[in-house]
């Protein structure tokens, strides 16, 4: 099992609307999680971190379930720039902390 | 800042043919890492270093690659001999912190024909 998981999408959503993404991961000891953000032909960039009791920034919120084992982003009204590819982070520990990507899903906002 | 600078942006060669990639991370970052990116496989972590000592190398695939960071301002990742499954885009990234705040350079797009 991948020690992230992510659905590739691509999730095509119209302007203004709501989406949200999960991602799963199978480290049940892992503490930190991050979402990044790509835009085609780009490098990762961090988009927010996600805090255990979730955490909001203007118009994306993230939430962490530990029982389930899940993090989560939504984006509300999107917009056309929010077009780009989600990368969800977690924290793995093997003797050395390192951050571990999930291969990220894509999102699409049109017109 | 300039932010973590790579070279060369592409780089087309021929399988056998060695290549090397180069990163310059942002100044007074501990930690550089070395990450490949490919549709299939996503981001994976090759090497790290804190204080230009390699910690972890257990992502980089096999004896065809090695790393060096020679001072605190330069890294090196090598590939001898390349080979068409080597292409991806290979991605160097700083921090402060091995568990925050990644800065990615632009990464090199590698391909080995």
């Amino acid at each position: 099992r991948k020690e992230v998981e992510q659905d590739p999408g691509p999730f095509n959503v119209p302007e203004g609307a709501t989406v949200a993404f999960n991602c799963t991961y199978s480290n049940s000891a892992s503490q930190s999680f991050f979402w990044y953000r790509q835009d085609c032909r780009k490098e990762p960039k961090l988009l927010m971190s996600v805090y255990s009791s979730g955490n909001e920034d203007g118009r994306f919120t993230a939430q962490l379930n530990r029982a389930s084992q899940y993090i989560s982003l939504l984006i509300r009204d999107s917009k056309l720039s929010d077009s780009a590819t989600y990368l969800c982070v977690v924290i793995v520990n093997t003797g050395f902390q390192k951050l571990v990507f999930g291969t990220g899903t894509r999102l699409l906002v049109s017109p | 800042d300039a932010g973590v600078i790579q070279s060369p942006r592409h780089e087309v060669t021929e399988m056998g043919q060695e290549v090397t990639l180069r990163c310059k991370p942002i100044s007074g970052h501990d930690y550089l890492f070395w990450y490949r990116q490919t549709m299939m496989r996503g981001l994976e972590l090759l090497i790290y270093f804190n204080n230009n000592v390699p910690i972890d190398d257990s992502g980089m695939p096999e004896d065809r690659f090695s790393a060096k960071m020679p001072n605190a301002s330069f890294s090196t990742l090598k590939i001898q001999p390349s080979e068409p499954r080597d292409s991806a885009v290979y991605f160097c990234a700083s921090s402060l912190r091995a568990n925050y705040g990644y800065t990615f350079g632009s990464g090199t797009r590698l391909t080995v024909v």
